[in-house]
């Protein structure tokens, strides 16, 4: 299957600082890619529609001028955790389709730990 | 009423029998259907994708889908311990893709 690569792994982040997270499909192209974060034993919480070239579109209840999508070109997606608390601790995954109709492949994840 | 629905559980199978995860959509027009698998602390992975009435068969795992019912649903034969994990059903509708909440999985030796 694609691969869908996101970075880093882990991070651990003092309060009031921001972290960033980027998501790389490595081979093939995304118009579109999704953030999403996972607290222990919950379900997916979708958090955003990243769009190359144009802004994002945030679920209900999602900041959008704490969380930071960018979409700069059509392999790679980066959220921006500012101001970061430790009710931010959690686990973000973002997931990329090759096409409209198409499976979604996901990063790794990044485990994000705000002290 | 959400788009995917599925039974939280847990789901308790012995070894070697056949686990059975379900799923229903709300989209009659939905034409794409996945099954994840989620371990522990780990990102999802696609284990089928089915888009026509009928089974689908990949190994030990076949995907039935129903679409008059709206349904589909993920059978693991011959389960193992190492298929202990999350299931989520995912569908695309409108060229959204929306999950379901996952079923729990134990496979017990």
């Amino acid at each position: 299957g694609a691969v869908v690569s996101q970075h880093p792994s882990w991070v651990i982040c003092k309060s009031g600082t921001s972290v960033k997270i980027e998501c790389r499909s490595l081979d093939f192209q995304a118009t579109t890619m999704f953030w999403y974060r996972q607290f222990p034993k919950q379900s997916l919480m979708l958090m955003a529609t990243s769009n190359e070239g144009s802004k994002a579109t945030y679920e209900q209840g999602v900041e959008k001028d704490k969380f930071l999508i960018n979409h700069a070109s059509l392999t790679l997606s980066t959220l921006t955790v500012t101001s970061a608390h430790p009710e931010d601790s959690s686990f973000y995954i973002c997931s990329a389709s090759p096409g409209a109709s198409t499976e979604a492949f996901f990063g790794q994840g990044t485990r994000l730990t705000v002290v | 009423q959400k788009e995917v629905e599925q039974n939280s559980g847990p789901l308790s199978v012995p070894e070697g029998a056949i686990a059975s995860l379900n799923c229903t959509y709300s989209d009659r027009g939905s034409q794409s259907f996945f099954w994840y698998r989620q371990y522990s602390g780990k990102s999802p992975e696609l284990i089928m994708s089915i888009y026509s009435n009928g089974d689908k068969e990949d190994g030990r795992f076949t995907a039935q889908l129903n679409k008059a019912s709206q349904y589909v649903s993920l059978l693991i034969r011959d389960s193992q311990p190492s298929d202990s994990a999350t299931y989520l059903c995912a569908v695309i509708s409108g060229n959204q893709f929306y999950f379901g909440t996952g079923t729990s999985l134990t496979v017990i030796p």
